[in-house]
């Protein structure tokens, strides 16, 4: 299994500013994936991040709007850059060990942009 | 990835049984069906997860038919506590995976 804390749990954050998201495990994986949950909505997945490469983005998301960095095996962080009160949502992390079935989440960021 | 079809809520009351059920028309012959949980400000926490007939842990039933076209997830006696929304999923058996996610089953318990 894994355990994951992700810092800050909550934010309410000013148009046209930056947050940085953390996402620390309690051991080293190689997947980490970030994933976004608008209001009453389910999950998206924005990006998957391994270590040691950039990470790959999904369709409407951009590097340079969400970037992410990967430093090593147990911590990743995403920025929402430039933030709009669109970017209101609950950004969560997930990690594979590799050997577990299932994927593990992080409690989640809930983000408001005001 | 087969896409999932899932009731959008459904309520309950305590004690009961819950059987939710999950569409999966496309699903290719490697994939496996898995189900998550969600409660509210929390992450989605794995259920169970099958690939053939049924499937049972200490908290839920998966029956899947011999089609595998679709599947039913079952709570046993609910309680006020599995207010939360239950995901479908279908894909490759492995947590390093990026999971897709549909719109899920809003299931609400009522004393």
């Amino acid at each position: 299994s894994a355990v994951i804390s992700q810092k800050p749990s909550r934010d309410i954050c000013q148009r046209g500013t930056s947050l940085t998201i953390q996402c620390q495990v309690d051991s080293q994986v190689t997947m980490m994936f970030w994933y976004r949950q608008q209001p009453g909505q389910s999950l998206t997945l924005i990006a998957t991040a391994n270590q040691g490469s950039e990470a790959t983005y999904e369709s409407g998301f951009v590097i340079d709007k969400f970037p992410i960095s990967r430093p090593n095996l147990t911590f990743s962080t995403l920025t929402v850059s430039n933030m709009s009160p669109e970017d209101s949502s609950i950004y969560l992390c997930s990690v594979g060990t590799g050997v577990d079935t299932e994927a593990f989440f992080g409690q989640g960021t809930r983000l408001t942009v005001v | 990835l087969a896409k999932t079809t899932q009731p959008i809520s459904m309520d309950s009351y305590e004690g009961q049984e819950v059987n939710i059920t999950c569409s999966h028309n496309n699903i290719a012959t490697n994939d496996y069906i898995t189900w998550y949980q969600q409660f509210p400000s929390q992450g989605p926490r794995f259920i169970i997860q099958g690939y053939k007939t049924k499937v049972t842990n200490e908290v839920a039933s998966l029956f899947i038919p011999a089609d595998r076209k679709s599947s039913t997830l079952s709570l046993p006696r609910v309680s006020l506590s599995d207010t939360a929304v239950y995901y479908c999923l279908v894909g490759v058996s492995s947590g390093n995976t990026p999971l897709v996610f549909g719109k899920g089953t809003r299931l609400s318990v009522i004393a």
